[in-house]
């Protein structure tokens, strides 16, 4: 199973944009890649996933290396509704997830 | 969609007790996983199902944890004896598991566990 690295805790002001890198450099070639995130006392929340190329939603965009061992959810305008931890994980054949630690996002008005 | 109910929110029991938690997916999601997630922790996968067979099991998941989902729909993890260490929050996600094998998970929000 593929593990991802991500840094601890980030830190963005209210609408600026906001690039969360995560690294997985072990991820298999059919293995895509998922971002959910996690308010306190909540379930993680989908937020975007991709398998090679970038993707885009409402909520955030995904952008993956050409090599897919690292990739960048962007948060186009920070809000602080987007407070939260963000975890980028990966998912295998049968749509398990292995979650990593996570980023801690803080945003400040 | 009423999505992933999860019950009951919080469970408190004395080590040794056995303890059941069910999971109500979101109607007609053919998968359905278990998760325990620990302070600071990112979810840590346990088991999931296809319909009512269990899949596979994490070698996180001791001889005391058994799940169930009979009839393919809701789901139930017990807990048997248990110890201080299995004090967690425990997540029930589900997805529709149809055509690509990427869909999303559902999260419910979790049933948090305190052994004292």
């Amino acid at each position: 199973d593929a593990k991802t690295t991500q840094p601890n805790s980030m830190e963005s002001n209210e609408e600026e944009p906001v690039h969360l890198p995560c690294n997985h450099s072990t991820i298999s070639g059919t293995d895509y890649i998922h971002w959910y995130r996690q308010l306190p006392s909540q379930g993680p929340e989908y937020v975007i996933h991709g398998l090679t190329s970038n993707v885009n939603n409402r909520m955030a965009s995904l952008a993956i290396a050409e090599d897919r061992k690292s990739s960048t959810l962007i948060l186009h305008r920070a809000t602080l509704r987007d407070a939260a931890v963000y975890y980028c994980t990966t998912s295998d054949s049968w749509g398990k997830l292995q979650f990593g630690a996570g980023t801690q996002v803080v945003v400040t008005p | 969609d009423t999505g992933v109910s999860q019950n009951p929110r919080h469970k408190i029991t004395k080590r040794g007790q056995n303890v059941t938690f069910r999971c109500d997916p979101i109607s007609e999601h053919n998968r359905l996983y278990w998760y325990r997630q620990t302070l600071g922790q990112g979810p840590e996968f346990l088991t999931y199902f296809q319909n009512e067979a269990q899949l596979e099991k994490s070698r996180l998941l001791s001889d005391r944890f058994s799940a169930e989902r009979p009839k393919g729909s809701f789901s139930t993890l017990e807990i048997q004896r248990t110890e201080q260490g299995d004090s967690a929050m425990y997540l029930c996600a589900s997805s529709t598991g149809q055509g690509s094998y990427n869909s999303p998970l559902h999260f419910g929000n979790g049933t948090r566990l305190t052994v004292t």
